[in-house]
């Protein structure tokens, strides 16, 4: 089964700019959750799609979106980029999306640098 | 809420020792709680999850972990570190129970030939 897979690996960024990370989950999996990850904050969670609803959101501004598709697939979009903002974006799936029954997998992440 | 803390961000052991990593948590029902290892430039990958079942639970890679409740502990260990054990570890909680997971500040281990 192939595993979660994010594209692009690496992104470079202008400050102001938007940008759009894609997820794909690994087969049958409905839910996935998107995390940043900086030196500074460690591991923060964004927020969590199941079924192409919202479920959870971390507590991050509007800047930060996402969705899901009806295959499962999801993108994050961080629009008028920030300095601060550079980070390593990891995607995670799972089957119901819950916790202790359905660990989460990772994919091996986005690199976002704005400059 | 609940959390985690990772007590040591750099480990360094010699290979063939005893790695033990230390997480505690703060919670005061019997929490969801996972270690994680991030390879460079890689994602996350399970290495264990304590949901309850038993107190000493057996992960991958030869890795353990023991839930004690009485010091609201649950330490990594691994009885012989491999070089290839070199990694950032991750203690979580799962408090709500999907997949909003509070993650430790990580720890780093280092092991010398």
């Amino acid at each position: 089964k192939a595993g979660v897979t994010q594209t692009p690996r690496y992104l470079i960024k202008t400050r102001g700019q938007q940008v759009t990370l894609s997820c794909s989950p690994i087969s049958g999996h409905r839910s996935v959750s998107w995390y940043q990850q900086t030196p500074g904050q460690g591991l923060q969670f964004l927020f969590e799609y199941f079924s192409e609803t919202q479920r959870n959101k971390g507590n991050f501004p509007g800047r930060f979106s996402g969705r899901q598709f009806s295959n499962s697939r999801s993108e994050m979009n961080v629009s008028t980029l920030e300095l601060g903002d550079s980070a390593l974006y990891l995607c995670a799936s799972s089957s119901d999306g819950t916790g202790d029954n359905s660990p989460l997998h990772f994919g091996n992440g986005t690199r976002l640098t704005v400059t | 809420a609940q959390s985690v803390t990772q007590l040591g961000s750099h480990v360094s052991v010699s290979e063939g020792a005893l790695v033990l990593l230390r997480c505690n948590y703060s919670s005061s029902v019997p929490p969801y709680l996972f270690w994680y290892v991030q390879y460079p430039n890689q994602g996350l990958q399970l290495l264990l999850k304590y949901t309850s079942a038993a107190t000493l639970v057996k992960g991958i890679n030869g890795f353990e972990a023991e839930f004690k409740k009485s010091e609201t502990s649950f330490h990594l260990t691994k009885p012989s570190a491999h070089m290839s054990d070199a990694a950032e570890y991750f203690c979580a909680v799962n408090p709500y129970n999907n997949n909003d997971m509070r993650f430790g500040a990580g720890t780093r281990l280092t092991v010398k030939p």
